[in-house]
């Protein structure tokens, strides 16, 4: 079954503590994007790559650090994540950037 | 300005009623317009996109209709039903230090009455 995976689905943390959010792609897709979803504010990108290694920011990249050593996979880092980093995030792989968009099922995230 | 406007914010209509949502771009050369719908718990799924050489496109209840002069695109869904209920995204590319990528709306709640 073709489809984007995350982990963890939900996760409580405090500031300062680093942490990784997983996303895995099966479909062979070359751009891969993580997104943040805020009340009101829709979706937001963070960081998207066109292919492996290669990254660029999105609108909102503060704060946030990726990587792609390989095609299927793009984590998303926290190195020292903050209350307003608390969100809904979304990873997303296409095949094309104009193309249908694939998302995972969302990583909920606290920071206290 | 935002690259992409959504309105309205939110949605209500009786089942069996029409929904009209509107999304204004501000790149002329946009040339890819999706719409998602994202159901609770879960994350956005495409359910219709057109590209700019076609002025509608229609998936049985679902159409969607592009004037590339005025910059506006506008989902259709007829014939509601309660299972129509989600928060709806467009998208259209902007360009910038990145030729392309798609740039979301802020999204709009609609809620089907039975």
């Amino acid at each position: 079954e073709a489809q984007v995976t995350q982990n963890p689905r939900y996760l409580i943390t405090v500031t300062g503590k680093k942490l990784t959010v997983t996303c895995s792609q099966n479909m062979n897709h070359e751009y891969m994007s993580w997104y943040r979803q805020d009340p009101g504010l829709g979706l937001r990108q963070i960081y998207y790559s066109m292919n492996v290694e290669v990254t660029d920011k999105g609108d909102v990249p503060e704060g946030y650090k990726v990587s792609r050593k390989e095609k299927r996979n793009f984590p998303l880092i926290l190195e020292s994540p903050s209350p307003n980093q608390t969100s809904l995030y979304f990873c997303a792989s296409s095949r094309l950037q104009q193309e249908t968009q694939y998302f995972g099922p969302g990583t909920r995230l606290l920071v206290l | 300005g935002e690259n992409v406007e959504q309105h309205p914010s939110t949605l209500s209509v009786q089942e069996g009623d029409s929904a009209v949502i509107k999304c204004t771009y501000s790149d002329s050369a946009s040339n890819y317009f999706p719409w998602y719908k994202q159901e609770l718990g879960k994350g956005p799924q495409l359910i219709i996109d057109i590209r700019s050489n076609v002025g509608e496109k229609k998936d049985q209840r679902i159409a969607v209709t592009l004037n590339k002069t005025a910059k506006h695109f506008s989902l259709h869904i007829t014939e509601t039903q309660p299972e129509d209920s989600a928060v709806y995204f467009c998208a259209a590319p902007v360009r910038g230090s990145t030729l392309g990528r798609l740039y979301f709306g802020r999204g709009t709640q609609l809620t089907v009455w039975p």
